[in-house]
């Protein structure tokens, strides 16, 4: 069964430092998500992508945050400067289209294993 | 703005007894519905989705979910559990708030799931 792959499984990091996390989504997906995991708190949206553009942000995702398809395979998140409170588990997403009121097969969203992102 | 609560962050049963995780959301238009798990080192899987053609949904692995629009809730059940069964599930919740949503998944805070044996 195809499936979203995520690099690294964990990645350290020093504050202030730029990490760019890694995601490949199913090859016939069009739509493109990261979430992220405080430790303890729940899974909260970040971004939404689509047709080389961010579809839907939430407020977490400022100006330290981007995201970019640079190829045909790859969907990364970059944060330029890494803060403490930016250790927490960041998941990809991908699906064949999006929830916009029609609850179809190809909207359901998949998910890859994430990446654990400590800043120290 | 959408929410959805898990009513417990740890539930505990034996194997072959009955699994119910709780899940509440808050009501506005149109909620897409889905139970998602996971298992440790494993990316997030669906269990099963409401899509509104009926109340009782069935899933993967025996999973069922029944929603109940009255109470805004969207209980995961099992009739008896396995030792495999043993993960985090999430409640997450979607809606189409006049056609501007693009996919954001709004996710409970979890629940973890023991089974003893």
């Amino acid at each position: 069964e195809p499936e979203v792959t995520q690099t690294p499984s964990h990645q350290v990091t020093q504050m202030g430092q730029e990490v760019i996390l890694r995601c490949v989504p199913i090859s016939n997906h069009l739509y493109f998500y990261w979430y992220r995991q405080i430790l303890g708190q729940k899974v909260e949206f970040l971004v939404s992508f689509y047709n080389n553009e961010i579809s839907e942000k939430s407020e977490i995702f400022d100006d330290q945050f981007s995201v970019e398809r640079p190829d045909g395979s790859n969907f990364t998140l970059k944060i330029r400067s890494t803060k403490l409170e930016d250790s927490a588990m960041y998941f990809c997403a991908s699906s064949e289209g999006f929830s916009g009121g029609l609850l179809l097969a190809k909207n359901i969203q998949y998910f890859g294993a994430g990446t654990r992102l400590s800043v120290l | 703005a959408q929410s959805v609560t898990q009513l417990d962050s740890h539930v505990s049963v034996s194997e072959g007894t009955p699994v119910l995780l709780r899940c509440n959301y808050s009501s506005s238009y149109s909620p897409s519905l889905f139970w998602y798990v996971q298992h440790p080192n494993k990316g997030l899987q669906l269990l099963l989705k409401y899509t509104s053609a009926a109340t009782l949904v069935k899933g993967i692995n025996g999973f069922e979910a029944e929603f109940k629009k009255s109470e805004t809730s969207f209980h995961l059940t099992k009739p008896s559990a396995h030792m495999s069964d043993a993960a985090e599930y999430f409640c997450v919740v979607s809606y189409n708030a006049g056609g501007t949503s693009y996919g954001k998944l709004t996710f409970g805070q979890g629940t973890i799931l023991t089974v003893h044996p």
